[in-house]
């Protein structure tokens, strides 16, 4: 019964470096997100998904890319890491069918620390 | 653009002390709105809510909520909190727009300490 797993759970990186961080659900979820949370921000979504093969971007996406090549996996990649991206990454996906009311489900997170 | 605006940044209470989180919203039309919990090193969690029917809407934990759309405004209550409680609280809308993808505007949150 994992539901939404990200992997790594923890990560440090120096400024340049690149990253992906990978979600995978198991609830065959058309639907995925992925947000950061900072301090006194909430989250803030980054780029979703509805569907396999195709992403958009949310709120707040440079500095980000996302692949969706399967339906379970929904992968965040930073390409040259910046020390404004520390932060509390969380994955998360939802039902498509009557989706104004699904809510979200979401992973354990991912910290990121940016030196 | 919609927003969500929670103004209590940080709550403390004492057991059984009565709780009201406000949570309002900009978004003149139809709306989906829930409440997520973060316990302290955990994800977040659904706690409740609410897109038609009943504007009071009952959750787990104790937690219930009132959607009072004259106000746009879902405030969270729990009668009697207990230090369990402790958590910071999300209030999230979903206004339906950018052909009904689900996508969520969160809250800053609200931080809530339970005192023993």
């Amino acid at each position: 019964n994992a539901g939404v797993t990200q992997t790594p759970k923890f990560r440090v990186l120096k400024t340049g470096q690149s990253m992906t961080l990978l979600c995978a659900q198991d609830m065959n979820h058309e639907y995925m997100y992925w947000y950061r949370q900072d301090p006194g921000m909430g989250l803030r979504l980054i780029h979703y998904s509805v569907g396999e093969g195709t992403t958009a971007k949310g709120e707040v996406p440079d500095g980000y890319n996302v692949s969706r090549l399967k339906k379970q996996n929904f992968l965040l990649g930073l390409e040259s890491a910046a020390p404004s991206q520390t932060s509390v990454y969380f994955c998360a996906s939802s039902a498509a069918k009557g989706s104004l009311n699904q809510p979200q489900h979401f992973g354990d997170g991912t910290r990121l620390s940016i030196l | 653009a919609q927003s969500v605006s929670q103004h209590n940044h940080h709550v403390i209470l004492s057991e059984a002390a009565s709780l009201e989180l406000g949570c309002n919203y900009s978004y003149g039309g139809t709306v989906n709105l829930f409440w997520y919990v973060q316990y302290p090193g955990q994800h977040l969690q659904l706690l409740l809510k609410y897109f038609s029917g009943d504007p009071l809407v009952k959750g787990i934990k104790g937690f219930e909520a009132e959607f009072i759309k004259s106000k746009f405004s879902f405030n969270l209550r729990k009668p009697s909190v207990q230090w369990s409680d402790t958590a910071e609280y999300f209030c999230a809308v979903n206004a339906g727009y950018g052909g009904a993808t689900n996508k969520l505007i969160f809250g800053t949150g609200t931080l809530l300490a339970v005192q023993p």
